[in-house]
């Protein structure tokens, strides 16, 4: 059981570059989502999902897409990369969409856009 | 806009002693709080959590405390080690218009415990 899974760990990118994040969790998670990381920022939710097929914004979601084909997997894209994304990302993932909240997040994948 | 927030950025303690740590939330809907840990280098880990119609609820050398009055929140560490060290956020999930939470949480910015051993 490998809990939630994120690569890479680490990446650069120049600017206008693009690129996924991939996310995987074994759990049989129906609710994944994405947060960013920044300095005295705490953690920001960018993007959500409660199941497969269903995806909806967060609170900082411009610049990133997601889509959820599988129970599995929730990868988010970054279409094309500023400067301003440079930050760590984390992937979380949790049991139900209603009751207690426990997320199980990944160790993230810290990006540098150059 | 609503937010969740802690009074004191960094906190210092020596090995043994008790650790409080205070978080400020804003939104009165918000009907459940969590508090993470997390390490240099690693994700947030799950502490403890506790309902909005609770006022104290224990762990295993945590404590929650929450008072709705003041829209306050604490963490109580007994006995603190040095593996306790790192960075504490509360975080708080509000009910969407359907009464549903989906897990959206709002997170403080946290609070850097150092434990001086």
């Amino acid at each position: 059981n490998a809990g939630v899974t994120q690569t890479p760990k680490f990446q650069v990118l120049k600017t206008g570059q693009s690129m996924t994040l991939q996310c995987a969790q074994d759990m049989n998670h129906e609710y994944m989502s994405w947060y960013r990381q920044d300095p005295g920022m705490g953690l920001r939710l960018i993007h959500y999902s409660v199941g497969a097929g269903i995806t909806d914004q967060g609170e900082v979601p411009n610049g990133y897409n997601v889509s959820r084909s599988t129970t599995e997997d929730f990868p988010l894209r970054l279409l094309s990369a500023a400067p301003s994304q440079t930050s760590v990302y984390f992937c979380a993932s949790r049991a139900g969409t209603g009751g207690t909240g426990e997320l199980f997040f990944g160790e993230g994948s810290r990006l540098t856009v150059l | 806009g609503e937010s969740v927030g802690l009074h004191l950025p960094t906190l210092s303690v020596q090995e043994g002693d008790n650790s409080i740590i205070n978080c400020a939330y804003s939104n009165s809907a918000s009907d459940y709080f969590i508090w993470y840990k997390q390490e240099s280098g690693k994700g947030p880990q799950f502490i403890i959590d506790i309902r909005s119609n609770m006022d104290k609820r224990q762990g295993q050398r945590v404590t929650v405390l929450l008072n709705k009055t003041v829209k306050h929140l604490s963490l109580q560490i007994a006995a603190t080690q040095p593996g306790d060290s790192a960075v504490y956020f509360c975080a708080e999930i509000t009910a969407n218009a359907g009464g549903t939470s989906y897990g959206k949480l709002t997170f403080g910015q946290g609070t850097i415990l150092t434990v001086h051993p």
